[in-house]
């Protein structure tokens, strides 16, 4: 069975300091990796994915992730934090077999303060 | 932006009771998934549809429950009988293509509470 672990339920971080959420994982074969985001009364907003090829994936709003194999991290981060990042942040992972079903981490809960 | 939209925003229903959770996937996209997250806990998958039929669904996706693509555009999800269990928010999501590779895209959620 597929597992996601995010280790800190909160992460707080001043305005203009780089940030890292963390993330591990469990999957049989290879993983296909996400990141979300979730504003108060909003969605799951998508931020980037691991699939294949390059360990560091770029997506919205300045994030990227590191995808590390042999220690199972798919970690979020962002090298100058803002006050508007403060929101949930989801991990989630499935196999490559075909089966769509995310399993989703716990979430992170991101502080940025002024 | 195309966005995934669902209604209602918040739903209270008696114990019992049957509900129909709407939403209006992203236009050109194929599968579409319901997935729900009880106060508290992770975001857990229910079921994915993909041309018109179940294509997965995990073990909370029981008799009780049922989707449908009754047009073009809407996706639902019905529950039959509703228990004090099944008070959570409930996402749909969709996904565009037949490529596995694809994000999903989440809707703001609908809020069950059964009483």
């Amino acid at each position: 069975a597929q597992s996601v672990a995010q280790p800190e339920d909160q992460v707080k971080v001043a305005e203009g300091n780089p940030l890292t959420v963390k993330c591990t994982y469990s999957v049989s074969g290879n993983p296909y990796l996400f990141w979300y985001v979730q504003y108060p009364n909003r969605g799951l907003q998508f931020l980037l994915k691991y699939i294949t090829g390059d360990n560091l994936v770029k997506g919205s709003y300045g994030f990227e992730a590191e995808f590390n194999k042999s220690q199972t991290s798919f970690h979020l981060k962002k090298p100058s934090a803002l006050v508007s990042d403060s929101a949930l942040y989801f991990c989630a992972v499935r196999d490559w077999r075909g089966r769509r079903a995310l399993t989703f981490g716990s979430g992170t809960r991101l502080q940025v303060q002024p | 932006e195309p966005e995934v939209t669902q209604t209602p925003s918040h739903q209270v229903t008696q114990m019992g009771q049957e509900v129909i959770l709407r939403c209006v996937p992203i236009s050109n996209h194929l599968y579409f998934y319901w997935y729900r997250q009880i106060l508290g806990q992770k975001v857990e998958f229910l079921v994915s549809f993909y041309n018109n039929e179940i294509s997965e669904k995990s073990e909370i996706f029981d008799d009780q429950f049922s989707v449908e693509r009754p047009d073009g555009s809407n996706f639902t999800l019905k529950i039959r009988s509703t228990k004090l269990e099944d008070s959570a928010m409930y996402f749909c999501a969709s996904s565009e293509g037949t490529s596995d590779t694809y994000e999903q895209y989440f809707g703001p959620g609908t809020r069950l509470t059964v009483t």
